[in-house]
């Protein structure tokens, strides 16, 4: 059974920087595309980032760009999501998600505000 | 980017029938765009029902199917249940980039 686990959530002031963690204890994690996913309260989904299984390509959705850089380490099983320049609109729950059949993690909250 | 459009907000009586969409301002949806159906309900996290267009996971409930109708992909639940009440999203995939929809909110009532 795949799990997923996130962290490194918290309260940060605008500017500042934050990394997310997410470790699979379930499956292969070197064999599967992963993302990072977004809701802000109250909102919808949004889709932030994504690494292939060697990390040779990254996707980003144009909002995050220059400033979240997605990594992996597929010895240690885990993903990453550094987020620097944070502004109040980064503020949501991250979820990391494999990206063969979708399997989620529970999220961490990310909060920026002064 | 793409937008993915979805109907905002949808009804159903108990026992009835539903399908959402989620279509694509690029142009017809297919295979290709990998489109995923996910439920959340409040408070939880997203699940994921269908994969690939049309594959369910193993806890998906056999009421649900996805498929592609028209230039959309489409979400059927035949039979609702109380339970079935949530938000639904899609998500398309344009080569290495993902969009997902705005969501849909199933009201069974």
């Amino acid at each position: 059974e795949v799990q997923l686990v996130e962290s490194g959530g918290g309260l940060v002031q605008p500017g500042e920087s934050l990394r997310l963690s997410c470790v699979d204890s379930g499956f292969t994690f070197s064999t599967y595309w992963m993302s990072w996913v977004r809701q802000a309260p109250g909102k919808g989904l949004e889709w932030v980032a994504n690494i292939k299984q060697d990390g040779s390509e990254k996707y980003y959705v144009d909002s995050v760009k220059g400033r979240f850089t997605i990594s992996r380490d597929n010895a240690k099983n885990s993903l990453y999501l550094q987020m620097n320049s944070l502004r109040a609109e980064d503020t949501a729950v991250y979820y990391c998600a494999t990206e063969f059949r979708g399997y989620w993690g529970q999220g961490t909250l990310v909060t920026v505000s002064s | 980017q793409a937008v993915v459009t979805q109907e905002p907000s949808l009804t159903v009586s108990p026992g009835g029938t539903v399908t959402l969409t989620c279509g694509s301002s690029t142009g017809t949806v297919t295979s290709g765009h990998y489109p995923y159906w996910f439920q959340q309900k409040p408070g939880q996290a997203p699940r994921t029902l269908i994969y690939d267009t049309s594959t369910k996971h193993s806890w998906t409930p056999a009421r649900f199917s996805g498929s592609l109708l028209g230039d959309k992909a489409a979400l059927t639940l035949s039979g609702a249940q109380p339970e079935d009440e949530a938000e639904y999203y899609c998500l398309l995939s344009y080569g290495g980039v993902r969009v997902f929809g705005g969501g849909t909110k199933v009201t069974v009532l």
